[in-house]
This record gives C-alpha cells, structure tokens and sequence, in this order.
C-alpha cells in the first residue's frame, strides 16, 4: 500500500528558531500533498495544500510566511516553521493521496513539536 | 455553519461487544464520507469509504452506514478486541468540493478485556 513517511517525529526547539518537517511518499508520486494540524483532542485542521512545481495554498487564517511549504518533487514536501513560538507547539501532520476518484489519504504518522 | 458531530466522551466496551460509533453532519451534502483510525501519536489510518448513494459497507469485522436523510454514519466494529482501542474519525467530502476531506474530532474506543 501507499507509504508516506514523515520526519522527524519529535522536535524540540527554542523559541525564534527555525523547524524544518518532511514528508516523503515513498513508493508512489504525489503531485499535491496535505499538511494539517492537530491539538490535543482536536480534529485535524488542515492548514495548506502543497503542490509540486507551484506554491502551496493556504487555509484562512495560516500565516504562509510562517508556515513555508516546498513541494521541489513529486515525493517530497517539507513545511518550515519560521521562528518559532511556544503557542506554535502541536501534532503536525501530512498526508498525500486523495483527489477526484475518492482515493482515500495516506498519512504520515506526525511530528510532535514543542517550542520552548 | 457546517458541523460534523462525534461523540468527545469516550465509548467503553467489553471485549467482544459490537462497538458502534456515530458521525452526525450539518449542512453539507456529501459525496462521501471515510472513516479512519488514529492511534496515539500516530497518523491518520484508512479503514472504509462509503459513497452517498450507498448504504451499507463492509470490511472483515467492520461495518459502516450512511443515511443521507438522518444525515448521519454509523460505524461498527464486531467482536471487538482490545487491539480496536483507538480514536476513530470520520471524515466527509462535499459534492463539487475541493476533494479534500474534513475531518470531525473523533471518538475515542476503550476495549476492556
């Protein structure tokens, strides 16, 4: 089955810094991948949607110049948190698949980062 | 505004037990509706995808309803084992939307054995 791996699964980071998340589908091609958002007890938000070879497309109410997302290839996605704040601490996860022919998402399995 | 409803009280069954799980929706008109599991500190898993003009649909011991009319899904699993302990989402995806689903907070299982 569809395979997307996630990296790395916890960081821990002081606040003002840089945190760099990847996501890879590791054994088919994914022209759009999906990065969300999860606290605790919380539904999945979804946060932006990256797609190769162009920019991503953000939800309301995310900030693009403090989530960056590349999607440089058709397996790889990263989401860089730019200067990192206490309150930006969260389950972040990515998923590929989906689309018009009701193919269900293949999620990574998240990255837990806190900021201290 | 558009709702989509789990129970955020935990369901506790015995070992055994059929658990069933309710996904409840406010206007949206799906075109479907997906069930995943989620494990603590883990992604999202798939488990079975039901169309709006389905009724019914199986997987080995599961088994999921959807009722466009009450505007809800059911989802059960049989012979429930310890190892269903999870939280379980639903998920629905509106007709001539974006193909992205949205997901509900999910209801956590409790298998004793």
């Amino acid at each position: 089955g569809a395979v997307v791996s996630q990296h790395p699964s916890r960081v821990i980071c002081k606040s003002g810094t840089s945190v760099k998340i990847e996501c890879r589908s590791l054994d088919f091609q994914a022209t759009t991948m999906f990065w969300y958002r999860q606290f605790p007890k919380q539904s999945l938000m979804l946060m932006a949607t990256s797609n190769e070879g162009s920019k991503a497309t953000y939800e309301q109410g995310v900030e693009k110049d403090k989530f960056l997302i590349n999607h440089a290839s058709l397996t790889l996605s990263t989401l860089t948190v730019t200067s990192a704040h206490p309150e930006d601490s969260s389950f972040y996860i990515c998923s590929a698949g989906g689309g018009p022919y009701n193919s269900p998402l293949h999620f990574g399995n998240g990255t837990r980062l806190t900021v201290t | 505004s558009q709702k989509i409803e789990q129970n955020s009280e935990a369901l506790n069954i015995q070992e055994g037990k059929t658990a069933t799980l309710t996904c409840n929706y406010t206007n949206y008109s799906p075109a479907y509706l997906q069930w995943y599991r989620q494990d603590p500190g883990r992604g999202p898993v798939f488990l079975l995808l039901i169309r709006e003009n389905e009724k019914e649909k199986r997987k080995e011991r599961l088994k999921v309803t959807f009722d466009t009319t009450l505007k809800q899904s059911l989802f059960h699993i049989t012979a429930s084992q310890p190892a269903d302990s999870a939280t379980y989402l639903c998920a629905l995806e509106e007709s001539g939307g974006s193909y992205i689903p949205t997901f509900g907070r999910g209801t956590s299982l409790i298998v004793h054995p």
